[in-house]
């Protein structure tokens, strides 16, 4: 079993459309949790960092952590064809000095 | 402001041969962290770099090895390649007390045949 499991997709919903995307993970030292969104042949970029469990809401971006479930999500709301992109998950124990260690990654495909 | 800047984009390779990249971090930070992506899955973690040590790990034979300098900037060498080590090999800058936001660069593309 990998430490962090996401779905890779694709995931193809229409604009305007509430996403929601997941991640599970094995690791219950795990505390620092993180989303990246990787364009095509581009580096990640992150989008939202949450410590422990609870919400965090960030423009049309919310990332949600409960850890006694070791399951995270982050919904876009009203979604553009321009939040097209691959959506990395990312955990931490240690604040980043161990590393993050990431999900593969969920392809979301936004319909005009 | 400049952000995380990797040199060469895309690097062409023989199995048994060296290379190094190079990564300069965005302006203000002071540690960077080296990962590798395979095509299909996300980031691995190689080894994270602080005051010119390495101070953390990932599971990377010695065969990856890397350097900080003093103006935190960063080489990632890989000797003896492997076909297995074609990959984008990504570079992230962040402060030390900060290590949790990691802003990446665009990578560089290493294709080894």
């Amino acid at each position: 079993q990998k430490e962090v499991e996401q779905d890779p997709g694709p995931l193809s919903v229409p604009e305007g459309a509430i996403v929601s995307l997941n991640c599970t993970y094995s690791n219950s030292a795990f505390q620092y949790f993180m989303w990246y969104r990787q364009y095509s042949r581009k580096g990640p970029e992150l989008l939202m960092y949450t410590y422990s469990s609870g919400n965090k809401e960030d423009g049309r971006f919310t990332a949600q952590v409960d850890k006694s479930s070791k399951y995270i999500s982050l919904f876009i709301r009203d979604s553009q064809p321009s939040d097209s992109a691959t959506y990395l998950c990312a955990m931490s124990a240690r604040g980043g000095a161990d590393g993050l260690t990431f999900g593969k990654g969920t392809h979301l495909i936004i319909q005009p | 402001d400049a952000g995380v800047t990797q040199s060469p984009t895309h690097l062409i390779k023989t199995r048994g041969q060296q290379v190094t990249l190079r990564c300069s971090p965005k302006s203000g930070h002071d540690t960077v962290s080296w990962y590798q992506q395979a095509l299909g899955q996300g980031p691995q973690f190689i080894f994270q770099y602080y005051e010119e040590e390495e101070r953390q790990r990932g599971n990377f034979p010695d065969r990856f090895s890397g350097h900080q300098f003093p103006n935190y900037s960063s080489e990632l060498n890989v000797n003896a390649l492997l076909l297995g080590d074609s990959a984008l090999y990504l570079c992230a800058s962040s402060k030390v007390w900060g290590l949790n936001e990691q802003y990446f660069g665009p990578g560089t593309r290493l294709t080894v045949t």
